[in-house]
C-alpha cells in the first residue's frame, strides 16, 4: 500500500539552528501539506503546496518557514532559525485531488529544540 | 471558516463498553468530515469519512459515525471497546474547495480499562 514517508523520525536541534524536515509523498499525488502538533495540543495546519507553489499558509507559517519540492519526489519543510516553541510533531500529508479523497499522512517527525 | 469542537479531551471506558467520542463542526458549506486515529508514536490514520453520501458511515476496526446536519454533529461510536482502541482520536472537517485544508479538532484521548 502506498504511504507517505517522513525522515527523520526524531530530530533534536539547538535553538537558532536551521532544520530541514523531509517527506516523500505518494507518487501520483498532487497536493501536499505540512501540519504540526505541539505536545498535548491540536493538529494545526501550516501550509499547502500545489503546482510547485504555496497555495495557502496559516499565520504560524511565518518567514522562518519555507517549503520546497526540489526534485519532484521530496517535499521539505525548512525552519531557518529554530525557536523553543517550534518543538512539535510535524506531519506531512498528500492528496491526489481536491475532492473527497483521503489525505494520507506520514508518521511524523518529532522536532525537539533545546 | 470551518471549525471542529471535540467534547472531552479524555474519555475512559471499560473493555467491552460502548465508545462515544463527540464531534461538532461548523462549516459555511456542506462539509466533508473525517475521523483520524493516532496510536502512540505513530502518524494519523483515517478511520472513516463522510462525503455527502450515506449519513451513517462505517470505518475500520468496528467504528462508525453518523452525520447529523440538524445537530452539526459527527460523533464516533463503537459498540464494544477493545484494549487496542486506546489512542488519540481527531475529528476533522474540510470543504475541499479551493485550497482549504483539513481543520482538526483538539483530539480526544481514549483510554480502555481492563
Amino acid at each position: 500500500e502506498p504511504e507517505v514517508t517522513q525522515t527523520p523520525s526524531h530530530q533534536v536541534t539547538q535553538m537558532g539552528q536551521e532544520v530541514i524536515l523531509r517527506c516523500v509523498p505518494i507518487s501520483n499525488h498532487l497536493y501536499f501539506y505540512w501540519y504540526r502538533q505541539i505536545l498535548g495540543q491540536k493538529v494545526e495546519f501550516l501550509v499547502s503546496f500545489y503546482n510547485n507553489e504555496i497555495s495557502e499558509k496559516s499565520e504560524i507559517f511565518d518567514d522562518q518557514f519555507s517549503v520546497e519540492r526540489p526534485d519532484g519526489s521530496n517535499f521539505t519543510l525548512k525552519i531557518r532559525s529554530t525557536k523553543l516553541e517550534d518543538s512539535a510533531m510535524y506531519f506531512c500529508a498528500s492528496l491526489y485531488q481536491r475532492d473527497n479523497t483521503e489525505a494520507f499522512f506520514g508518521q511524523g517527525t518529532r522536532l525537539t529544540v533545546v | 471558516a470551518q471549525s471542529v469542537t471535540q467534547l472531552g479531551s479524555h474519555v475512559s471506558v471499560s473493555e467491552g463498553a460502548l465508545v462515544l467520542l463527540r464531534c461538532n463542526y461548523s462549516s459555511s458549506v456542506p462539509p466533508y468530515l473525517f475521523w483520524y486515529v493516532q496510536y502512540p508514536n505513530q502518524g494519523l490514520q483515517l478511520l472513516l469519512k463522510y462525503t455527502s453520501a450515506a449519513t451513517l458511515v462505517k470505518g475500520i476496526n468496528g467504528f462508525e459515525a453518523e452525520f447529523k446536519k440538524s445537530e452539526t454533529s459527527f460523533h464516533l461510536t463503537k459498540p464494544s471497546a477493545h484494549m487496542s482502541d486506546a489512542a488519540e482520536y481527531f475529528c476533522a472537517v474540510s470543504d475541499f474547495s479551493g485550497n482549504t485544508p483539513l481543520v482538526f479538532g483538539k483530539g480526544t484521548r481514549l483510554s480502555v480499562i481492563a
